[in-house]
């Protein structure tokens, strides 16, 4: 069956430092790959996604992640975060065939210091 | 424009009362899913319904039950309220069966006590 695992619960950054959330997947093939951004009270935005072709992707927001099949990852990135970026960071994974199921791994709550 | 929107935002009941929330997107999509996000806000597909038809029922207590009068719309009822049904409903839309991307709702927060 298909997971998602983000190993961390919580991270913290300072304002303008760079970002890195990791995402890790296991499925049989390769999924269809997704990271979301919940605010506080909010729902969940998409904030990039990862089909085929070009490895790296850029999403909303100044975000990009890279997928590594050989690693099976799928890193968010962000060169400099803002304080507005403060909010929970969800990963995905989809599969490709019938039957549209989306797996969301357990969440990343980032937290921007000044 | 609101693509996806649920009602009611909020909702506190007591334990084993009967709720419905309702859901509807405007975005011309024509699978619509229920997820529940529990209190670690662990994010579970409940339901998914492709053109009024249910395609995914995962282990789900019967108390609830999907409605899709048409494939804008897709409700959840919840009879017997219990206090572990307290979690966040997201209701969702695509275009499609292979998932390129979800648009969610705000959400439902329930509450029984």
């Amino acid at each position: 069956a298909q997971s998602v695992t983000q190993p961390d619960i919580h991270i913290t950054v300072s304002e303008g430092a760079s970002l890195e959330l990791r995402c890790n997947y296991s499925y049989g093939a390769t999924p269809y790959l997704f990271w979301y951004v919940q605010s506080p009270g909010q729902g969940l935005q998409l904030l990039l996604k990862y089909f085929s072709g070009d490895t790296l992707v850029q999403g909303i927001k100044g975000f990009e992640a890279e997928f590594k099949r050989s690693q099976s990852s799928f890193n968010l990135r962000k060169p400099s975060v803002h304080w507005s970026d403060a909010a929970e960071y969800f990963c995905a994974v989809g599969p490709m065939e019938y039957g549209n199921k989306l797996v969301f791994g357990a969440g990343t709550i980032l937290r921007v210091k000044s | 424009d609101t693509a996806v929107s649920q009602t009611p935002k909020y909702l506190v009941t007591q334990m084993g009362n009967d709720k419905s929330i309702k859901c509807e997107q405007n975005l011309g999509h024509d699978t619509m899913y229920w997820y529940k996000q529990d209190s670690k806000k662990f994010l579970k597909i409940m339901f998914s319904y492709n053109n009024k038809e249910l395609i995914i029922n995962e282990t789900v207590p019967n108390r609830f039950s999907p409605k899709s009068p048409d494939k804008a719309h897709l409700n959840l009822h919840i009879n017997s309220l219990e206090l572990g049904d307290s979690a966040v409903y997201f209701c969702a839309s695509s275009q499609g069966q292979r998932s390129r991307g979800y648009t969610f709702g705000s959400g439902t927060r329930l509450t029984v006590v």
